[in-house]
């Protein structure tokens, strides 16, 4: 099946710095998401983005289908940015198959 | 914003008896889905259900594992016979589409004693 994989596995910040999270994938996909999960473990969606690149207020969203990578840039990062970072992926007919997440903290 | 929801946020139950997680996915979708999260690792999937049939499980999914969707609205997942491993997070998500966006409920924190 698809291979998802996530770097870096840990990232800490100081609030307001940027960081740029990496999701590699090993086949063609049709359907990419991010997910923050917070401390609560809630998975609040980031973006749908198989393909292009997306804004939603700090954060952005590139997916480069033809090489089989998507970034995830937190801009002006802030503590509440803090939690785990999963890229998922659906190719063909599979379910949404999941990396391992980024984990940041963001330190005041 | 409409939202998928689940029920209860947490349960613990002993080793050996039956759980029903709850879920009310959006409205107007069509496909609806369950995963787990074992504590510390990545999100698995489990079960995809369309059209009032399962459409693909995985490997997790095995008999001790059922879903059904009762009424027009909700969405559940039983586990039989509880065991020490099924202890995790367990969220049930919805989609209009099979491939787009995937929406996520607020999660099921099952502990197994």
């Amino acid at each position: 099946g698809i291979q998802v994989e996530q770097s870096p596995p840990d990232l800490i910040l100081q609030e307001g710095a940027n960081s740029t999270l990496r999701c590699n994938f090993s086949d063609s996909v049709n359907n990419l998401q991010w997910f923050h999960q917070n401390p609560w473990g809630q998975l609040i969606n980031l973006f749908y983005i198989p393909s292009g690149t997306k804004q939603n207020g700090r954060l952005s969203a590139t997916t480069v289908a033809t090489e089989r990578y998507s970034l995830l840039y937190i801009s002006s990062s802030q503590t509440t940015d803090s939690g785990v970072y999963f890229c998922a992926v659906v190719s063909g007919n599979t379910p949404l198959v999941f990396g391992k997440g980024t984990r940041l903290s963001v330190i005041a | 914003e409409p939202e998928v929801t689940q029920t209860p946020s947490h349960q613990v139950t002993q080793m050996g008896q039956e759980v029903i997680l709850r879920c009310v996915p959006i409205s107007n979708h069509l496909y609806f889905y369950w995963y787990r999260q074992i504590l510390g690792q990545k999100v698995e999937f489990l079960v995809s259900f369309y059209n009032n049939e399962i459409s693909e499980k995985s490997e997790i999914f095995d008999d001790q594992f059922s879903v059904e969707r009762p009424d027009g609205s909700n969405f559940t997942l039983k586990i039989r016979s509880t065991k020490l491993e099924d202890s995790a997070m367990y969220f049930c998500a919805s989609s209009v589409q099979g491939v787009e966006t995937q929406y996520f409920g607020p999660g099921t924190r099952l502990l197994v004693l």
